[in-house]
């Protein structure tokens, strides 16, 4: 079974630009998450979906960033225009229900390496 | 909101030697602890986790012990070998609510 897949892996880009990270979750996983890992910080988290539905966006850090799930598939994370401190390793999750205080666990994909020059 | 705090930032061990890593919470709601590891280039992977109707759970060379009164738990690694080198990152929920992580221990097990 294909774990949770994120595209690309890594992106150089120029403050102002546009840049589309991808998530493809576990397939039959309703929750999505994107969180977002600072250098030498905490993971944060940025926004949940439940199918295609966004139940939860309170650590998104500004208009800049905007996600989709058209369909309750893949996800997709648009940052623009990029700015510096944009620059983290952009990681995607997934669980199949969504309350972890069951049997349920939240799997994660490799993440995405944003460098905004 | 829920804060996660954990310690030490860095550790660096004897192959064979135990390591501790601790973390504590600030939300008494809270009631699930997991704990990934990172390899480098990879994505955080679940290693253990415990829930707040037990104290302890094992798993092989792996175990986390969590003090409910104190807010505190802890992920304890014995006969650590060269491959258990990775960054190790605590977090807690309260099942319904997104993980909240600490920051991370970069453990270094040296051979």
């Amino acid at each position: 079974e294909a774990g949770v897949t994120q595209f690309p892996s890594h992106s150089v880009i120029e403050k102002g630009q546009t840049v589309t990270l991808r998530c493809d979750p576990i397939s039959g996983h309703d929750n999505l998450y994107w969180y977002r890992r600072v250098m030498g910080k905490e993971i944060k988290f940025l926004l949940h979906f439940v199918k295609e539905s966004k139940q939860d966006e309170s650590g998104m850090p500004n208009n800049r960033f905007l996600a989709e799930r058209t369909g309750g598939t893949y996800s997709t994370l648009k940052v623009q225009p990029a700015e510096l401190e944009d620059s983290g390793v952009y990681f995607c999750a997934s669980s199949q229900d969504r309350d972890l205080a069951t049997n349920e666990k939240l799997f994660f994909g490799s993440g995405t390496q944003l460098s905004v020059l | 909101g829920e804060n996660v705090e954990q310690h030490p930032s860095t550790l660096s061990v004897q192959e064979g030697d135990s390591a501790v890593i601790k973390c504590t919470y600030s939300d008494s709601a809270s009631n699930y602890f997991p704990w990934y590891k990172q390899e480098l280039g990879k994505g955080p992977q679940l290693i253990i986790d415990i829930r707040s109707n037990v104290g302890e759970k094992k798993d092989q060379r792996i175990a986390v012990t969590l003090n409910k009164t104190a807010k505190h738990f802890s992920l304890h690694i014995t006969e650590t070998q060269p491959e258990d080198s990775a960054v190790y990152f605590c977090a807690a929920s309260k099942g319904n609510t997104p993980l909240v992580f600490g920051k991370g221990t970069r453990l270094s097990v040296i051979a």
